[in-house]
């Protein structure tokens, strides 16, 4: 079972946006529209902060928007804020399992 | 406000089985949505999807731990658990239990806890 690749790292400064991709395969990513992304504090559980490839839950900020092209799958965050500095991960179902993306560290300058 | 707390012992030893229990309070785990899972996070890692088990007793396993995992629920207490057999310091990680919905990812977490293999 091989995780989703993400860049180990992204940056961005204030008010800008930052896009950390998350590619698969067509067992995962690619063949089913359930892509989710975790933002992860240090020491903190993972939050949800996308479901469905590009749903928000509720109390999300707009400012995270998701999307999907293929086996590659990918997450915004708009308008950067010191607080969206975390390490993120992407999942995907894939068949009768789950699979994890390496996480990206998300560094706001 | 559903919770889940993670309990169980912080240190096992080489070869033993970890067991680790996820009270969930606030709300049944006996509906037939939702999943209850477990992840874990090796110190400096990334995420490491475990299993998962829904109200009806059906579970999915990683393929790469499906040899030594086992995963139940006790919903009188409810309460689900985990079993890992065989541990060696690979499986030093902090494990969290979640709820989830099919496809839409997990929505609820536990604080996670730091589990040990150490002799």
């Amino acid at each position: 079972q091989s995780a989703l690749t993400q860049p180990p790292s992204a940056s961005g400064s204030p008010g800008q946006s930052v896009t950390i991709s998350c590619t698969g395969t067509s067992s995962d990513v690619g063949g089913y529209d359930y892509v989710s992304w975790y933002q992860q504090h240090p020491g903190k559980a993972p939050k949800l902060v996308i479901y469905e490839v590009s749903k928000r839950p509720s109390g999300v900020p707009d400012r995270f928007s998701g999307s999907k092209s293929g086996n590659t799958a990918s997450l915004t965050v708009s308008g950067l804020q010191a607080e969206d500095e975390a390490d993120y991960y992407c999942s995907s179902y894939a068949g009768s399992n789950v699979v994890f993306g390496g996480g990206t560290k998300v560094t706001v300058l | 406000q559903l919770q889940l707390q993670e309990s169980g012992p912080g240190l096992v030893k080489p070869s033993e089985t970890l067991s680790l229990t996820c009270t969930v309070s606030g709300g049944s785990i006996s509906g037939t949505s939702y999943y209850w899972g477990w992840i874990r996070q090796a110190p400096g890692k990334g995420l490491n999807w475990i299993g998962l088990i829904y109200y009806s007793g059906t579970t999915y396993y990683n393929p790469s731990l499906k040899r030594r995992v086992t995963i139940s629920m006790d919903t009188s207490k409810n309460q689900f658990s985990l079993n890992l057999n065989s541990v060696t310091a690979a499986d030093t990680a902090v494990y969290y239990c979640a709820r989830g919905l099919y496809g839409s990812g997990t929505d609820y977490w536990g604080q996670g806890t730091l589990v040990t293999v150490s002799s």
